[in-house]
């Protein structure tokens, strides 16, 4: 079945620092991908999506670009602030249904 | 425009006994989805809804819990018997209809269940 599999966490990192987070899926045929983000406490957020090959999306300095012939969708910032520090979830939803799969999540610290 | 809301934010209940968490979508969604996450751990598939049918069920534990979505009224998740295990947080997120693949979920802000 469709999966995702992201880089495991906690990620530190200074303030200004450059930021990658891995992200690669499984999945037949072309899914929309998702990047969400959850602060302490609170529910999910969108951050970015894309929905086709070679599609970058991009919200708040945060980036990521489909590639299909890595089958990656790797979030990229940068220069990080503190409060950005947060757990950051890839997700895709497959062409076959609506089912939105996630992966495990990666903690991000930022310190001042 | 209010988002998706979720129904208590915390609950508290002794081992054995039923919970029931309320799910309202954003107004005019049809697609209701349900994730467990566990402390320090990833979201976890549940169950997905449309309107007055469970159309994916597969991350359901077969016994003690069910979803529903009826025509008029919130989505409610049902955990019966309830055990430590069942502690987590537990999410809905809504979609609305027709808009293709590339359309997200908007989460609420989940409820805490706690398991004593």
């Amino acid at each position: 079945g469709d999966s995702v599999t992201q880089m495991e966490g906690p990620v530190t990192l200074s303030e200004e620092a450059f930021l990658t987070i891995n992200c690669t899926y499984t999945a037949t045929g072309y899914p929309s991908l998702f990047w969400y983000v959850q602060y302490p406490g609170e529910g999910l957020q969108l951050l970015l999506k894309a929905t086709k090959a070679d599609d970058k999306g991009s919200n708040k300095g945060f980036e990521a670009t489909y590639r299909k012939e890595t089958t990656s969708f790797h979030l990229e910032k940068g220069s990080v602030q503190v409060s950005d520090s947060a757990v950051y979830f890839c997700a895709l939803k497959g062409n076959r249904d609506d089912k939105i799969i996630f992966g495990k999540g990666t903690r991000l610290h930022i310190l001042p | 425009n209010a988002g998706v809301m979720q129904n208590p934010r915390h609950l508290v209940r002794r081992r054995g006994q039923e919970a029931r968490l309320r799910c309202s979508p954003v107004k005019g969604h049809s697609h209701v989805y349900w994730y467990r996450q566990l402390p320090e751990e990833g979201l976890k598939f549940m169950v997905y809804l449309q309107k007055e049918n469970i159309i994916d069920e597969s991350g359901m534990p077969k016994e003690r819990f069910s979803a529903e979505f009826p025509k008029e009224g919130p989505s409610i998740l049902r955990i019966q018997q309830v055990v430590r295990g069942d502690s987590a947080a537990y999410f809905c997120a809504s979609s609305p209809p027709g808009q293709g693949q590339g359309t997200e979920a908007f989460f609420g802000q989940g409820t805490r269940l706690t398991v004593v």
